[in-house]
């Protein structure tokens, strides 16, 4: 059974700060990592993907991909209440037409005012 | 922007019944998912489909099958309904990596 875990948190942080988001897995010819946000009682939305090691940014987030750890972290600086959420950290293993994407429990975090 | 359609938002069934669980995209995607989603314990792959009429296992696929007659219809099915099966069911289309989802059927059943 292919795994991805995540800290289930809940990590709490204040307004501007940094958030920090962990994520391991245990599959190694994992190929594709991807960030989605869930607010409550809404459906996960993607917000970042990462394919190769190194860093990722858009705007306030970074993705970070260690492929030798099998670790992937995201980055949420300048934190905003806005980003209250749960965050999930998804794996695929990508083999022509069989595509199966695995998602870790999820992180909640609450940034507090 | 892509859309995702499932068919319920709240549904209540007895054990025992047969339920019907409907998604339609509209973004003409070759993949399809479906979901379930527990408290702790996460998002959880039923089944997918990469094609008309090709459907392949997820992780937890017993007590369900699914349907996929046309490309843009993915339709999951309790055979027969149990209380284990109350859950959020969300189900996805994917474009490249990325997962569009549905709103979710909150399924209780009794």
């Amino acid at each position: 059974q292919k795994e991805v875990e995540q800290n289930s948190g809940p990590l709490s942080v204040p307004e501007g700060a940094i958030a920090s988001l962990n994520c391991t897995y245990s599959d190694r010819g994992s190929q594709s990592f991807f960030w989605y946000r869930q607010y409550s009682g809404k459906s996960p939305e993607l917000i970042m993907s990462i394919y190769s090691n190194g860093d990722k940014e858009d705007g306030r987030f970074t993705a970070q991909l260690n492929k030798a750890s099998q670790y992937v972290s995201l980055l949420i600086r300048d934190s905003q209440p806005s980003d209250s959420a749960t965050y999930l950290c998804a794996v695929s293993q990508e083999g022509g037409s069989n595509y199966k994407l695995t998602f870790g429990k999820g992180t909640l975090l609450t940034v507090n005012p | 922007d892509v859309k995702v359609t499932q068919s319920s938002r709240y549904l209540v069934k007895r054990t025992g019944e047969k339920v019907f669980l409907e998604c339609v995209q509209d973004m003409d995607h070759e993949n399809m998912f479906w979901y379930r989603q527990d408290p702790g314990l996460g998002l959880r792959l039923i089944y997918f489909s990469y094609d008309v009429k090709m459907k392949e296992k997820g992780d937890i696929p017993e007590g369900y099958s699914v349907s996929r007659e046309k490309k843009e219809r993915f339709s999951l099915i309790l055979e027969s309904a149990s209380t284990n099966q109350t859950s959020m069911y969300l189900c996805a289309s994917r474009n490249r990596g990325q997962l569009f989802f549905g709103s979710g059927t909150q399924l209780s059943v009794l």
